[in-house]
Order: C-alpha cells, then sequence, then structure tokens
C-alpha cells in the first residue's frame, strides 16, 4: 500500500535551469496539493489540483512556476529559470476527496539551485 | 492576521508530563482541524483529525476543539523524547476551494 510518492528526493540545479517535480498520489486519491517550506518555516500553500483541473492557485508565484496533474501519470511541480530563491523543499500531499477529509504527504523533493 | 497561528515556541516538558500544543484559527466557517508532526529534515505525518466540537483521543493524544473560541489545541499524554518535534496545525477552510492552510508549528522538547 505505498503512500504518496515524490521524486526526486533531492535536486540540484544551476540558476536558470528548469526544475520538474513529480508527484504520485496515494491509491484511490484524486486530489493533489503543493507546498513549499523553507528552513525553520511552516508549510505555505502554493496549488490544488484534481485530476485535468486546477483547483485553487492562490498560492502560487505568477512567474515561472506552474503546475499540472494530468489524466494520466504523476502531478508535475514546474519551476522554469530557477533562481537562489527557489532553494526549498517542496512537499506534495493528497487526499481522496475535497473536503473533511485527511490529506497524506510524501517524502518530498529538496530543491537546491547553486 | 495570520490564518492560522501558533506558538513557535520551542515549548519544552519533563518525560511523562503533559504537553499542550495550542491553535487558533481566523475563518470562523472553518469545518475541519487535523494535527501533524514534523520531524527535522522529514515529511509531516497525520497525528489526528477533529471536525466537532469537544475532545477526540487516540492513544496518547487528545485534540481539542471548541468552535466558538476558534481555538484547536492537542494534549500529548506520557511525552516521551521521542515526541520532540515541530507540531504543525491545519485548518481546512471553507472560502471555496478546501484547502489545507498550516499554522507555522509549534517545536516541543521533551527532556529526559
Amino acid at each position: 500500500n505505498a503512500g504518496v510518492m515524490q521524486n526526486p528526493r533531492h535536486l540540484v540545479r544551476r540558476r536558470g535551469q528548469e526544475a520538474r517535480l513529480r508527484c504520485s498520489p496515494m491509491k484511490g486519491h484524486s486530489h493533489v496539493y503543493w507546498y513549499r517550506q523553507l528552513p525553520e518555516e511552516g508549510l505555505k500553500f502554493m496549488v490544488y489540483l484534481q485530476k485535468e483541473n486546477i483547483i485553487d492557485e492562490s498560492g502560487m508565484p505568477k512567474e515561472r512556476f506552474s503546475a499540472e496533474f494530468p489524466k494520466e501519470g504523476p502531478s508535475i511541480l514546474r519551476i522554469q529559470q530557477v533562481v537562489r530563491g527557489d532553494s526549498a523543499a517542496y512537499f506534495c500531499a493528497s487526499s481522496p476527496q475535497r473536503g473533511n477529509t485527511e490529506a497524506f504527504f510524501g517524502q518530498g523533493t529538496r530543491l537546491t539551485v547553486v | 492576521q495570520k490564518e492560522v497561528e501558533q506558538n513557535s515556541g520551542p515549548l519544552s516538558v519533563p518525560e511523562g508530563a503533559i504537553a499542550s500544543l495550542n491553535c487558533t484559527y481566523s475563518d470562523r466557517g472553518s469545518q475541519s482541524f487535523f494535527w501533524y508532526r514534523q520531524y527535522s529534515g522529514k515529511s509531516p505525518e497525520l497525528i489526528m483529525f477533529i471536525y466537532s466540537n469537544g475532545d477526540k483521543e487516540d492513544g496518547r493524544f487528545t485534540a481539542q476543539l471548541n468552535k466558538a473560541s476558534q481555538y484547536v489545541s492537542l494534549l500529548i499524554r506520557d511525552s516521551q523524547p521521542s515526541d520532540s518535534a515541530t507540531y504543525l496545525c491545519a485548518v481546512m477552510g471553507t472560502s471555496g476551494t478546501y484547502k489545507y492552510i498550516f499554522g507555522t508549528g509549534t517545536r516541543l522538547k521533551v527532556l529526559a
């Protein structure tokens, strides 16, 4: 019974490159949430997706960041032209339905921009 | 005003004592409340959730919810050094999209 799977666990990118973070939700879960966490800080909401739909992207920076959750395959968080300030842990969580249910987290991707 | 507020701590308690962690929220219509534990360098793991006013117990953990006061707490009985972690409170709001909003967490230290 696999949990939420994120890969890669660690990602190093040079400034200006693209970063692609992947998240496969738990079996039976069709709702995915992405969060960013800086050291010693809380989880900051980025985007909430359901299969083929972006439900809420109010936490996403206007530029360079995008997310998708296709009908088949994992959810992808894409960061174009990365800058040092993008270095953080990015966590994905999934839930089986919208509202009044628990969300479970993956192990996270730690992005380092050099 | 932050949507979900927690005292950052650290909260230090001796082994065997009761640790009390508190959280307040601003959205009066919030329906669901969650407590997660996060060890340093690890991902958040769900401890428990509560939807109704009152207490909910699960082993050594008790969640307490008071919607009128917009307050939710987590009690850890018989605290162990292994409970030392950051505890995150999350609230699911009613502003249409049902996303989980997290507080900044309270760091708990259980002293052996």
